[in-house]
């Protein structure tokens, strides 16, 4: 069975606060990706990042960056300098194989961030 | 150019009636999906098609009916709604079914079953 955990439901911060969404997931898979996807309040899903199960060095995009410890199952994203425009659904997801070469999507329950100016 | 779009965007309709979303990629993409998001914004698999044929069906009722008359189209038709389908269908595509390729998703269709 393969699960992706966000138990941060909700979170609430000031302007230029960090602030580090946590993603735990279970698999048996020995290759795997991992996403995160943002859903900001006009709807539509944004692509942020992939990472691969044998690369676990850390990735900084701007003020995003991402930590993935293959030890503990995670994969926690962290906004420095929190922006209201940063305020949106967060989702982590998990590659599924599905066998025949093919794999889905898992997704976790989303993180909503709100970023209070 | 929009690279996954999907009409219409809003859609109300009544209990029992026949609807369709249509959905388009101009990525070049092997592989589309439908998902559902329901109003505690869970994102869920329905379906999903790798050039044309279809290779994921989850438990999803048999009212629902994926077409993909090529692979840059997958439309949803949806016979005799009921007031739970109501939610948001997003549909993606990716580059492939390979188990590194991200997904790009539609704006959604919010779905109203009155």
């Amino acid at each position: 069975a393969q699960k992706v955990t966000q138990a941060q439901t909700e979170i609430s911060v000031v302007e230029k606060e960090d602030v580090t969404l946590d993603c735990v997931y279970e698999t048996r898979d020995t290759t795997y990706y991992l996403f995160w996807y943002k859903q900001p309040p006009s709807g539509e899903l944004v692509f942020l990042i992939r990472r691969n199960s044998f690369d676990e060095q850390n990735e900084i995009s701007g003020r995003y960056s991402w930590n993935f410890q293959k030890s503990t199952s995670s994969f926690n994203f962290t906004i420095t300098a929190s922006q209201v425009v940063d305020s949106a659904v967060y989702f982590c997801a998990l590659s599924e194989a599905l066998g025949a070469g093919s794999y889905q999507l898992t997704f976790g329950k989303g993180t909503k961030l709100s970023v209070i100016p | 150019d929009t690279a996954v779009s999907q009409t219409p965007k809003y859609l109300v309709t009544q209990m029992g009636n026949d609807k369709s979303i249509k959905c388009e990629q101009n990525l070049g993409h092997d592989t589309m999906y439908w998902y559902k998001q329901d109003s505690k914004k869970f994102l869920k698999i329905m379906f999903s098609y790798n050039n044309k044929e279809l290779i994921i069906n989850e438990t999803v009722p048999n009212r629902f009916s994926p077409k993909s008359p090529d692979k840059a189209h997958l439309n949803l038709h949806i016979n005799s709604l009921e007031l739970g389908d109501s939610a948001v269908y997003f549909c993606a595509s990716s580059r492939d079914r390979g188990v590194n390729t991200e997904a790009f998703f539609g704006q959604g269709t919010r779905l109203t079953v009155v």
